[in-house]
């Protein structure tokens, strides 16, 4: 089944800590996005790619950072700048550029600074 | 850029009643408008979506209305389930991979 698979589904950092989520998608979508999400707030985005070795800043991108070294693969990084990491990250992917579209989600994961 | 707001932020009904929520969007260029059903601990996933051409769309007991004029849509869900309890987001754009603007989402509680 196609689909978007995160990992891991929980995390805990240690305050000065990087630490990477993983975002994969064997559903051949050109675009990638990664969502913050916060306890009784939309989602935020952070960073999207439209094509490979290419991404765009999002509204929220200070702290983070991303690649995207295959059309697959979307990882995103949470470094120690970001002041306050702890959230539940959302990846999702959409469809090509004729038309619109929804979006697929990931299960997401939950970061948790200790 | 675009700016969407979502009411209520909680909605309690009885099964069998229907529900509604409401959003508003800024930009007049958004022309698609998806609406998102999250369960908790999981990602949203698509239930239904409207573009500006039309109206109106349903989908069984799920329904979503769109006034251009107003700037403003709506979903109904008729017949309400304990199953359909979950945050339900709307969202805005303006298309093609351009970014989506969501709402801060409606928690649904279907009361049995």
């Amino acid at each position: 089944d196609g689909g978007i698979t995160q990992s891991p589904k929980y995390l805990f950092r240690k305050e000065g800590q990087n630490v990477t989520l993983s975002c994969e998608q064997n559903l051949n979508h050109d675009a990638m996005y990664w969502y913050r999400q916060d306890p009784g707030q939309g989602l935020r985005l952070i960073y999207y790619s439209q094509i490979v070795n290419d991404f765009q800043k999002g509204d929220i991108a200070e702290g983070y950072s991303v690649s995207r070294e295959k059309k697959e693969s979307f990882p995103l990084t949470v470094t120690s700048a970001q002041k306050n990491p702890t959230a539940f990250y959302l990846c999702a992917s959409i469809a090509g550029t004729r038309g619109v579209y929804g979006y697929t989600f990931g299960s997401g994961t939950r970061l948790t600074v200790v | 850029g675009e700016n969407v707001e979502q009411h209520p932020s909680t909605l309690s009904v009885q099964e069998g009643d229907s529900a509604v929520i409401k959003c508003t969007y800024s930009d007049s260029a958004s022309n698609y408008f998806p609406w998102y059903k999250q369960e908790l601990g999981k990602g949203p996933q698509l239930i239904i979506d409207i573009r500006s051409n039309v109206g109106e769309k349903k989908d069984q007991r799920i329904a979503v209305t769109l006034n251009k004029t107003a700037k403003h849509f709506s979903l109904h869900i008729t017949e309400t389930q304990p199953e359909d309890s979950a945050v339900y987001f709307c969202a805005a754009s303006s298309g093609g991979y351009q970014k989506v603007t969501f709402g801060t989402g409606t928690k649904l509680q279907v009361i049995p």
